[in-house]
């Protein structure tokens, strides 16, 4: 059964970093593209970024480029995301999820994490 | 980008048929390849992939569940509606990046 299991999320102030982790398994983690979608209150989905297989390229949504970073771990089984310069527009839960190889889409995602933005 | 347009709401009795659509502003099929997928989410839970590629029934997603559609126009169809599947339903294509979602379809009871 395939599991995605995010942590790190939680109230923020405003400038600050934070670093959201997702642990992957029931799969193998290292032939699969992964993602972090994000879903503001109230509001809809949100690609945020993806990452290759290697890890060697990575995508990200105009809005966040150069403030989030996405990386992964192929030993741990593991899926990050930092997020740095944190704005209150970034608050959301974040999903982790697992894309499909060819047609890009998710096909599988964890219960997302919380972060807040405020002071 | 490429904007996905859906209906906010749409008000269904149990049992009857649920169409939903969503409109791409261009064109997400290329060749074949209708690159519009759907999901469903119920409240404070995550999104789950019900059909991928305009017409393909996600692993373990019950059979009154289809979706058709190419080009710019598809179609979630639910039949009969089950009171499991009251959520909220959302479009996303995966024709160029970034990948958009639609606003997403809250299926009511009437």
């Amino acid at each position: 059964e395939v599991q995605l299991v995010e942590s790190g999320g939680g109230l923020v102030q405003p400038g600050r970093s934070l670093k959201l982790s997702c642990a992957a398994s029931g799969f193998t983690y290292s032939n699969y593209v992964m993602a972090w979608v994000r879903q503001a209150p109230t509001k809809g989905l949100e690609w945020v970024a993806s990452i290759s297989t290697g890890g060697g390229n990575t995508y990200y949504r105009d809005s966040v480029k150069g403030r989030f970073t996405i990386s992964r771990d192929n030993a741990k089984n593991t899926l990050y995301l930092q997020i740095d310069s944190l704005r209150s527009e970034d608050t959301a839960t974040y999903y982790c999820a697992k894309q499909d190889l060819y047609d890009y889409y998710f096909d599988y995602w964890g219960q997302g994490v919380m972060v807040t933005v405020s002071s | 980008d490429i904007v996905l347009t859906q209906s906010p709401a749409l008000a269904v009795s149990l049992g009857q048929r649920a169409t939903i659509s969503c409109r791409a502003s261009q064109s997400v099929s290329i060749s074949r390849y209708n690159l519009m997928h759907w999901y469903q989410q119920k409240p404070g839970q995550q999104p789950k992939l019900l059909i991928y590629r305009a017409s393909n029934l996600a692993s373990g997603i019950p059979a009154r569940f289809s979706g058709s559609g190419s080009g710019t126009d598809f179609t979630l169809t639910i039949n009969p509606v089950q009171a499991d599947d009251i959520a909220t339903y959302y479009c996303q294509q995966s024709r160029e990046s970034p990948r958009t979602f639609g606003a997403g379809t809250k299926l009511e009871l009437k």
